[in-house]
């Protein structure tokens, strides 16, 4: 069955730092393209980054409002991808969801979220 | 502000269709990139519903179908029922110029009455 199973979150700092884990069962984390997605009750859904297969490269790419600042990686032993948040904002505050990117391209299957909350 | 735009709710009876529309612009649906629609449940994530404009995954009911004509996109919903109350939102590709690969609608509550 492939399942997203996610971990972090909590409340930070301004200028704190987090890191986000989504574990993946099912298939292998280097064979697909996956992306980061949060929701705010200001925005709504936001694409935030994501990264795109070994065999493809592996490149990230990443909204204009978390350039910089964050970064996506993957761990093979563990199976699971990584958002490391740096230098957070109070307007990073949201759930955060993992997704794998699919056929369209669209995200499918999506990890359970993750709060993040960034209050001084 | 949302790239693409969709109304904020509509409502139904049982057993009635609902449509929900999702317009863009030629940076993103005018430029041939695909629709897609998720659904999402209270307290749930986003959940897949129709990729690539009209196409539904595995276990998805035909009850869901989806459209695109020109910068814009629908998603009906026939034989409203009452499991369906939740948020909707359409999503596409957008022109590397926002900076956003990926850009989303605002949503759409779907109650039924």
């Amino acid at each position: 069955e492939v399942q997203l199973v996610q971990s972090g979150g909590g409340l930070v700092r301004p200028g704190g730092s987090l890191r986000l884990s989504c574990q993946v069962s099912g298939f292998s984390v280097n064979n697909v393209w996956m992306s980061w997605v949060r929701q705010t009750p200001q925005k709504g859904l936001e694409w935030i980054g994501r990264i795109k297969s070994e065999y493809d490269g592996g490149a990230t790419d990443f909204a204009a409002a978390v350039k910089g600042r964050f970064t996506i990686s993957r761990e093979d032993s563990n199976n699971t991808l990584y958002l490391q948040m740096n230098a957070l904002k109070i307007e990073d505050t949201g759930v955060y969801y993992c997704a794998t990117v699919t056929t369209g391209p669209s995200f499918d299957p999506w990890g359970q979220g993750t709060l993040v909350t960034v209050s001084s | 502000q949302s790239l693409l735009t969709q109304p904020p709710s509509v409502s139904g009876a049982p057993g009635q269709r609902v449509t929900i529309s999702c317009t863009g612009d030629s940076s993103n649906i005018g430029s041939g990139n695909v629709v897609n629609w998720y659904q999402q449940l209270p307290g749930e994530a986003p959940k897949l519903l129709i990729y690539a404009n009209d196409n539904r995954p595995s276990g998805v009911p035909d009850r869901f179908s989806g459209s695109t004509s020109g910068t814009s996109a629908s998603l009906a919903i026939t034989g409203l029922q009452a499991e369906d109350e939740a948020d909707y939102y359409c999503q596409s590709q957008e022109g590397s110029v926002t900076g956003h690969l990926y850009v989303f609608g605002p949503g759409t509550k779907v109650t039924v009455l």
